[in-house]
């Protein structure tokens, strides 16, 4: 049972590439969430989704877009990568109204 | 809006000593509360969490955690700490949302283990 899977784990980007990140669970969750971890700032909320199809955003959703693309996978989007978006994405999933479970994390660097 | 602030950014604890992390929130609501842990390089584990009941809940690794709603707190105990315990904490406190629980995080507190 891997749980909550995320892909890449380390990613160099140039300032304006584009790339996505991918989270898959297998744990048959509803809701899934992407956070960023940036050093004394804890975890903040990108986006958020209920189920397939739908997606709300979250504290700091300035510069992505998501996609729940089904049940399981929920991707993050840089289109134009800046340097401030440097940090540490995770993804998580959750039965609603229950605790989230988090993937390893994957640590993006922009230059 | 809902906020968490988790006051000591970086506690030393010996081995064998006591330990207590604090975690204040702000929430109208009766909250959802969630202390997790991350070690170096890792993901977020889930030690413990309240939802309702008993204000005293026990978790994995020998943590428990106490919510106190007069003090709007939920502060993580330990009675004795282990080396392995050193790892970055943090307190959350889940909004229930169409999509369900999202987190608000705090800053986290780093715990460091002497010798």
């Amino acid at each position: 049972n891997a749980g909550v899977t995320q892909t890449p784990k380390f990613q160099v980007l140039k300032t304006g590439q584009s790339m996505t990140l991918q989270c898959a669970q297998d744990m048959n969750h509803n809701s899934m969430y992407w956070y960023r971890q940036d050093p004394g700032m804890g975890l903040r909320l990108i986006y958020y989704s209920a189920s397939e199809g739908t997606t709300d955003k979250g504290e700091v959703p300035n510069g992505y877009n998501v996609s729940r693309l089904n049940k399981r996978e929920f991707s993050l989007r840089l289109e134009s990568a800046a340097p401030s978006q440097t940090s540490v994405y995770f993804c998580a999933s959750s039965l609603k109204n229950t605790e989230a479970f988090f993937g390893q994390g994957t640590r993006l660097t922009v230059v | 809006a809902q906020s968490v602030t988790q006051p000591d950014i970086h506690i030393t604890v010996s081995e064998g000593a006591s330990l207590e992390l604090r975690c204040n929130y702000s929430y109208g609501a009766t909250p959802y509360l969630f202390w997790y842990v991350q070690s170096p390089g890792q993901g977020l584990q889930l030690l413990l969490k309240y939802f309702s009941g008993d204000t005293l809940v026990q978790g994995i690794k020998g943590f428990e955690a106490e919510f106190k709603r007069s003090q709007s707190s939920f502060n993580l105990r330990k009675p004795s700490v282990h080396w392995s315990d050193a790892a970055e904490y943090f307190c959350a406190v889940g909004t229930p949302t169409q999509a369900g629980t999202a987190l608000i995080f705090g800053k986290g507190t780093t715990l460091s283990v002497s010798s």
